[in-house]
């Protein structure tokens, strides 16, 4: 079975500051795409930021970039300079090129930024 | 806004009733996929489309739910003679090709009385 695990239910971090979020995933592809998605309160679903498996470089998209260790099957989300609006709920998804074109989530985690 | 539509935003049936929910791709967008969410829980995959054409069902449950994408109009997702079970968030998503970026709509809440 593929799975995704986010193992923080909860994280809470200060204005300004910087937080990760952790996420492992379990697939026996060596071709995958991995997702970070965000879901703040009006529970619209937000593309944050993507990752190839192929590529070694970590994305980044402004304040938002990933940690991703492909032999330890780890994609951590790291938010810098956090804000009020970053608030939400952030799952963790990867997508398989051999496997269909589904999704897997992981349960997601749910950052509360404080001021 | 060109973005993924989908109503209705929220959706009440009693059990037994039938549940319809739409979902509109984004322009130029002729790839579907439907998710269900729990309470609490992550997104499930139920069912991808193709105009016309069901491509993968794997997550849909066998009995009471159907999902049609016509080659005019929006895809719909149906379920019959809905049970309290069937309470969660359904999202839509769609796609450009085949293993592109999906990008979702704001879900159709369905609260089952």
């Amino acid at each position: 079975a593929q799975t995704v695990t986010q193992s923080q239910p909860e994280m809470s971090v200060q204005e300004a500051e910087t937080v990760t979020l952790s996420c492992t995933y379990d697939t026996s592809e060596s071709d995958y795409y991995l997702f970070w998605y965000k879901q703040p309160p009006s529970r619209q679903m937000i593309l944050v930021i993507r990752q190839e498996a192929y590529k070694q470089q970590n994305a980044t998209e402004n304040r938002f970039s990933v940690n991703f260790q492909k032999a330890a099957k780890s994609f951590s989300l790291k938010i810098s300079d956090s804000q009020l609006g970053d608030a939400a709920m952030y799952f963790c998804a990867y997508r398989t090129l051999n496997s269909g074109y589904a999704l897997n989530f992981g349960k997601g985690t749910s950052l509360l930024v404080t001021p | 806004n060109a973005g993924v539509m989908q109503n209705p935003r929220h959706l009440v049936r009693r059990r037994g009733q039938e549940a319809r929910l739409r979902c509109s791709p984004m322009k130029g967008h002729s790839h579907v996929y439907w998710y269900r969410q729990l309470p609490e829980e992550g997104l499930k995959f139920m069912v991808y489309l193709q105009k016309e054409n069901i491509i993968d069902e794997s997550g849909m449950p066998k009995e009471r739910f159907s999902a049609e994408f016509p080659k005019e109009g929006p895809s719909i997702l149906r379920i019959q003679q809905v049970v309290r079970g069937d309470s969660a968030a359904y999202f839509c998503a769609s796609s450009r090709g085949a293993g592109e970026t999906q990008y979702f709509g704001p879900g159709t809440r369905l609260l089952v009385l």
